[in-house]
């Protein structure tokens, strides 16, 4: 199993970005799929899901209303689009699967993308 | 929401040590619970979900116990190259995860 995140960057508050991770080595579409991020000086935060279909998707409080997740599984990709960014928004963002599609506990991991708010 | 809160946030112990991080959640999760190591730099890697069941490859010497809400995550034999980050994460309710125990090897 291999899970390639991309696109992460420096941003402006106010700003956007989109990540996308790339799934290798197992059956992308039949597993759900989550963001996690790591702000600096704090530990893990989960951020967003999305079922193995994509139509139904989870969000932080924190994040509700900002990011967006979405999947193309015939691509093997999963999105985060991030809009009005805040400092606070940054971190190592990680995707991760889940073992089956219930959004359960996380069994792989992506190394992370890195994410920096600023102006 | 529910709030999972570790203890101690950081250990150093000796190699061959039996090492527990205690993970306590504000609610009940029944045994839906989660373990994870991050070594520095790296991914976060599962080590034992539902509470007690070891994930595929992970040595015995990592232990998990517990349900409801107080759980815990045992090394029995320190080795160094148990150093990082670990962190509890709960699934009973959306997905929280503790702020994490910095396990050092003097």
């Amino acid at each position: 199993v291999q899970l390639v995140e991309s696109g992460g960057g420096l941003a402006q508050p106010g700003g956007s970005l989109r990540l996308s991770c790339e799934g290798t080595d197992f059956d992308f579409g039949n597993h759900a799929l989550t963001w996690v991020r790591r702000a600096p000086g704090r530990g893990l935060e989960w951020v967003s899901s999305v079922s193995r279909t994509g139509r139904t998707t989870y969000y932080a409080d924190a994040v509700k209303g900002r990011f967006t997740i979405s999947r193309d599984n015939p691509k093997n990709t999963l999105f985060l689009e991030m809009n009005s960014l805040r400092p606070e928004d940054s971190g190592i963002y990680f995707c991760a699967k889940s073992p089956v599609d219930i959004i359960a506990y996380f069994d792989s991991w992506g190394q992370g993308a890195s994410v920096t708010v600023a102006s | 929401d529910i709030q999972l809160t570790q203890s101690p946030s950081s250990l150093s112990a000796s190699v061959g040590d039996r090492v527990t991080i205690t993970c306590r959640a504000t609610q009940t999760v029944s045994n839906w619970l989660a373990w994870y190591q991050q070594k520095p730099g790296k991914a976060p890697k599962l080590l034992i979900s539902k509470a007690s069941t070891l994930d595929h490859g992970v040595p015995p010497r990592f232990r998990g116990r517990g349900s409801g809400t107080e759980f815990s995550l045992t090394i029995d034999s320190l080795q160094a190259e148990d150093v990082g980050l670990y962190y509890c994460q709960q699934y009973q309710s959306s997905w929280t995860f503790g702020q994490g125990t910095t396990v050092e090897v003097q």
